[in-house]
């Protein structure tokens, strides 16, 4: 039932490593997002994909390489992670259409810890 | 750009005081405006939205009305409840940009 999912829901990890943070969405929506949720609180945008297209690629450094398959996943994977990597990420999604007027539904987040 | 201001926090209540969150908005065009609200340990929620001036958006209670004179999004609520404890994010999206914009969030703090 659950519209926006991710997994895993905790990553601890050393520093060096690659992991991946999948998401799925069952909302028929054609827009997920990537987002990323400091220690504070705040939410920046990562990368945005429309029918597997990228669209938004925001100030990110390229070890991180999103990847959708299909309209209904969209997955993050990590390269050498670092200590600065350690935050909660947001998957989300949107229906295109509505260019986001609609709003976004939002997974659960995963928290991913470097040690 | 576009950018949202919110208030900082934590905003500190008894149950049943009156609640306002200033929120306050720079865009280009008519953006839509919305508030999420994150509970302890979970994602983002959307609580209530406004895509067009004078339009107020409701929902458990709480109520926004986009101001485009002032460009302000307040949330506001008459009697909040322990369980209202929460982080609560202003938002915006421009129609064309996709992306949703969000202020740095403000954290209420209930207390019985």
């Amino acid at each position: 039932d659950t519209a926006v999912s991710q997994t895993p829901k905790y990553l601890v990890t050393q520093m060096g490593n690659d992991k991946s943070i999948k998401c799925e969405q069952n909302l028929g929506h054609d827009t997920m997002y990537w987002y990323k949720q400091d220690s504070k609180k705040f939410l920046k945008i990562m990368f945005s994909y429309n029918n597997k297209e990228l669209i938004i690629n925001e100030t990110v450094p390229n070890r991180f390489s999103p990847k959708s398959p299909d309209k209904a996943h969209l997955n993050l994977h990590i390269n050498s992670l670092e200590l600065g990597d350690s935050a909660v990420y947001f998957c989300a999604s949107s229906q295109e259409a509505l260019g986001g007027i609609g709003g976004y539904t939002f997974g659960s987040g995963t928290r991913l810890t470097v040690v | 750009g576009n950018s949202v201001t919110q208030m900082e926090g934590p905003v500190t209540l008894s149950e049943e005081a009156f609640l306002t969150i200033n929120c306050t908005y720079t865009a280009t065009g008519y953006p839509s405006l919305f508030w999420y609200v994150q509970y302890p340990g979970e994602g983002l929620q959307l609580l209530l939205k406004a895509t067009k001036a004078d339009d107020k958006g409701s929902n458990k209670g709480f109520e926004a009305t986009y101001r485009k004179e002032t460009t302000s999004f307040h949330l506001e609520k008459g009697s909040v409840q322990v369980s209202d404890s929460a982080v609560y994010f202003c938002a915006l999206v421009n129609t064309g940009f996709q992306k949703l914009v969000f202020g740095t969030g403000t954290r209420l703090l209930v207390s019985p």
